[in-house]
């Protein structure tokens, strides 16, 4: 079985500076994929930022970006110069491949909050 | 535009009522998803579609029936449904179980209430 484990269930950092958001996931698979997630207050998950079990870089997407450490198995997603807009549910996710299909399992998430 | 589309966002009913809801994307994916968020539990995976037959069903009571008529719709029919239901009811959409992929398409979202 997998699992993902989102340890800070809520953080909160000053605007314009850089926080990070853990994620720890269980797996026996070779091939896997991790996201990461923004849930606003408005319910919609939008999607961040995605790390491939075979890709050698960490992945970036603007002032997102993800540290993957695959032999420690952690996926943590980095935000630098936070914004008011930032503050969210942020979860973490694996793709887990099985019968033929993809689907996501997610962590319990973490609730950041920004201040001014 | 999320290209994902979930009506209605907000639903009240009560125990003994029959409600639909609706999920419809415009993306080109053929595999959909259904997920439940409830305060304080990460989000778990209902039903799964793949090309309109469903391929999961995460053991998911009787009273939530879904639907996917076409690989463009998707539908979750609900009936006596208990209060414990209430809960945030996600639609996702893929480009495919068997293909690379970066990321489901997830809709707003309805929120429901069982009174």
């Amino acid at each position: 079985a997998q699992k993902i484990t989102q340890t800070q269930p809520g953080m909160f950092v000053q605007e314009k500076e850089a926080v990070t958001l853990d994620c720890t996931y269980d797996t026996s698979d070779q091939s896997y994929g991790l996201f990461w997630y923004k849930q606003p207050s408005s319910g919609e998950m939008i999607f961040l930022i995605y790390q491939g079990s075979y890709d050698e870089q960490n992945a970036t997407e603007g002032r997102y970006s993800l540290n993957f450490q695959k032999a420690r198995k952690s996926a943590n997603l980095v935000i630098s110069a936070s914004q008011l807009g930032d503050s969210a549910m942020y979860f973490c996710a694996m793709r887990e491949f099985s019968g033929g299909y993809n689907k996501l399992i997610f962590g319990a998430g973490t609730r950041l909050a920004v201040h001014p | 535009e999320t290209g994902v589309t979930q009506t209605p966002r907000h639903l009240v009913m009560g125990m003994t009522n029959k409600k639909s809801l609706k999920c419809e994307q415009h993306l080109g994916h053929n595999a959909m998803y259904w997920y439940k968020q409830s305060a304080k539990k990460p989000l778990e995976l209902m039903f799964v579609y793949s090309l309109e037959e469903r391929v999961e069903n995460n053991s998911v009571p009787s009273r939530f029936s879904p639907e996917c008529p076409n690989s463009s719709h998707l539908f979750l029919h609900l009936h006596t449904l208990q209060p414990e239901d209430s809960a945030l009811y996600l639609c996702a959409s893929s480009q495919g179980p068997r293909g690379l992929n970066y990321g489901y398409t997830f809709g707003s979202g309805t929120r429901l209430t069982v009174v």
